[in-house]
């Protein structure tokens, strides 16, 4: 069973600093993912994807994946409190494959 | 254009009762997925229809749980007896369709979800 694992957190983080978030998998075929944001008591909003080894950058987020240690991070740059949800690791797939989340949480 | 909906928002019922939550996916949309999402968990895959068929309903906890996509646009997800073990965010989503491509038409977009708490 393919499994995506994320530390729960709480991260917290200054405002302006950097947020690294990490999520490793269990299933080496696995080929492609997703970086979801969700504020709390709202729905997913999709953020990034990412299906190459090395990094994909869009703003202030980069996604990186590493198919060879089998995890996936995302970056945020100068954090904003704005930026203080809950950020969901998926693999692609039908249906999609979640980890459980690690909330960020950015102090002003 | 209008994004995934879903009624009602929250729901409150007792144990033992039959309740119906509805979603309306995105028009034109062909797939429809369902996930249940409990507190401090990522959701969860209940079942997925592809038109009208159930074409992976592998999530589905028991038998209690049945969903329908009678014309392969709005579904109705049914869950009879309800336990208190049901409490959780019932999300829906929807995709132009269903596909192992690159970033494309099978993203899936996620509506607001309903709220489901069993007393």
């Amino acid at each position: 069973q393919k499994e995506v694992e994320q530390n729960s957190g709480p991260l917290s983080v200054p405002e302006g600093a950097i947020a690294s978030l990490n999520c490793t998998y269990s299933d080496r075929g696995s080929q492609s993912f997703f970086w979801y944001r969700q504020y709390s008591g709202k729905s997913p909003e999709l953020i990034m994807f990412i299906y190459s080894n090395g990094d994909k950058e869009d703003g202030r987020f980069t996604a990186q994946l590493n198919k060879a240690s089998q995890y996936v991070s995302l970056l945020i740059r100068d954090s904003q409190p704005s930026d203080s949800a809950t950020y969901l690791c998926a693999l692609k797939g039908t249906p999609l494959v979640f980890g459980k989340g690690t909330r960020l949480s950015v102090i002003a | 254009g209008a994004g995934v909906s879903q009624t009602p928002s929250n729901k409150v019922t007792e144990k033992g009762k039959y309740v119906e939550l509805r979603c309306d996916p995105i028009s034109g949309h062909t797939a429809l997925y369902w996930y249940r999402q409990s507190l401090g968990q990522g959701p969860e895959f209940l079942i997925y229809f592809q038109g009208t068929g159930a074409a992976d309903d592998s999530g589905l906890p028991n038998d209690r749980f049945f969903a329908v996509r009678p014309e392969g646009s709005v579904s109705t997800l049914k869950i009879q007896r309800t336990e208190r073990g049901d409490s959780a965010v019932y999300l829906c989503a929807s995709s132009l369709t269903v596909g192992r491509g690159l970033l494309g038409p099978d993203t899936q977009y996620f509506g607001p979800g309903t709220r489901l708490t069993v007393l």
